[in-house]
């Protein structure tokens, strides 16, 4: 038990589809980051929020658009996506912003069709 | 910028066999740095850190000195086991840059 749960674990979806990611953290955790995983290269930092609020944002294309409504819940709304965005997405928390360590999900294996 | 260097794997193991794998950084300032492991089908779980110079992190059998002479955060452990079969991070953290930044990942199988 992580403390953050991801759900879905996966997701098949056309280029066409829209689709959200859910991530919720049950450890009192007041910053939120939504990071990218793919095969070989180093874990891409998409968004932080801090306090419900997005602090981050690293050059993400318009078609992730994160959500954060409360401390607890982060969601990551997808639209329009292209292939080369499959990969898996994990949520982490931590206590506030840049503190460690970051609480990761199990993630969520997205597959563009 | 921040950058971290692993080298690359997979790294293919007997059980019991001693485990290096290798951690070189490049950071403004004095970072922290981490290990963390990746299980198949999980997310990423914090290994061991050290925080400054000379620190040795420690966990599980494994650990990791913080050499800032050679800028490197090698993860060692004497005796690996089947359930150590995991991806493991290397990771650095600067107050200036305010975010983890992470090496590409090196695979680890140890067999029986």
């Amino acid at each position: 038990e992580t403390g953050v749960t991801q759900t879905p674990r996966h997701l098949v979806m056309g280029m066409t589809n829209k689709k959200s990611l859910k991530c919720e953290q049950h450890l009192g955790h007041n910053a939120m980051y939504w990071y990218k995983q793919s095969a070989k290269k180093p874990l891409e930092l998409m968004f932080v929020y801090s306090l419900e609020e997005r602090v981050e944002n690293n050059s993400v294309p318009s078609r992730f658009s994160p959500e954060c409504p409360n401390s607890s819940h982060l969601f990551l709304h997808l639209h329009t996506l292209q292939p080369e965005d499959s990969a898996l997405y994990l949520c982490a928390s931590s206590q506030d912003r840049g503190g460690q360590p970051q609480h990761f999900g199990d993630g969520t294996r997205l597959s563009i069709l | 910028g921040d950058s971290v260097t692993q080298m690359e794997g997979p790294v293919t193991l007997s059980e019991e066999a001693f485990l290096t794998i290798n951690c070189t950084y490049t950071a403004t300032g004095y970072p922290s740095l981490f290990w963390y492991v990746q299980y198949p089908g999980e997310g990423l779980q914090l290994l061991l850190k050290a925080t400054k110079a000379d620190d040795k992190g420690s966990n599980k059998g494994f650990e990791a000195t913080y050499r800032k002479e050679t800028t490197s955060f090698h993860l060692e452990k004497g005796s690996v086991q089947v359930s150590d079969s995991a991806v493991y991070f290397c990771a650095l953290f600067t107050g200036g840059g305010n975010k983890l930044t992470f090496g590409t990942g090196t695979q680890l199988k140890v067999e029986l």
